[in-house]
């Protein structure tokens, strides 16, 4: 079994929809749970980084993380097909490692 | 300006043939790592590094080497490249201190023929 489990897609949505992505892991070790957002042939960029449970919003993507059910999720309000692209979920721990572990990421298509 | 950027974007070899990739972070950040992304776009830790320690991940065979000139560089040496080595390798930087939160560069698609 993965550390961090996500449905890979691929999903296809109506442009202005909301977009719920979600992961799901097993090491209650995870502090840190970031989205990244990745066009194709480009690097992953940082969306959005939370630390512990709870919401953080910004501008129309909202993160949630609930450490007790040990799942996160990313949801996009008013999607655009500016939108489209694959969101990898990421996680990481105290300590000098620092290294994050991803999920597989899901394709998003959003259709004018 | 770039914060994290990777030379060369893309690099065709054969096989058995020795290769670096080079990563600069004008971030200042004090750690850099490398990642590889395979054909199904799954992201995974090759190394982390700071002027204290080096982690490698335990999978990573030992054809693989970074080497760090200074703090804002982490080169990726390979040896005797093999086709399964193909993939995209992406650099990243973070600051201790500031969460675990990742900044990536562009990638180099690596094609081992």
């Amino acid at each position: 079994q993965k550390e961090v489990e996500q449905d890979p897609g691929p999903l296809s949505v109506p442009e202005g929809a909301i977009v719920s992505l979600n992961c799901t892991y097993s090491n209650s070790a995870f502090q840190y749970f970031m989205w990244y957002r990745q066009y194709s042939r480009k690097g992953p960029e940082l969306l959005m980084y939370t630390y512990s449970s709870g919401n953080k919003e910004d501008g129309r993507f909202t993160a949630q993380v609930d450490k007790s059910s040990k799942y996160i999720s990313l949801f996009i309000r008013d999607s655009q097909p500016s939108d489209s692209a694959t969101y990898l979920c990421a996680m990481g721990r105290s300590g000098s490692a620092r290294q994050l572990t991803f999920g597989s990421g899901t394709q998003l298509t959003v259709l004018p | 300006d770039t914060a994290v950027s990777q030379t060369p974007k893309y690099l065709v070899t054969q096989m058995g043939n020795d290769k670096s990739i080079k990563c600069e972070q004008n971030l200042g950040h004090d750690t850099m790592y490398w990642y590889k992304q395979d054909s199904k776009k799954f992201l995974k830790i090759m190394f982390s590094y700071n002027n204290k320690e080096l982690i490698i991940n335990e999978t990573v065979p030992n054809r693989f080497s970074p080497k760090s000139p200074d703090k804002a560089h982490l080169n990726l040496h390979i040896n005797s490249l093999e086709l399964g080595d193909s993939a995209v390798y992406f650099c990243a930087s973070s600051q201790v201190g500031q969460g675990t939160e990742a900044f990536f560069g562009q990638g180099t698609r690596l094609t081992v023929v």
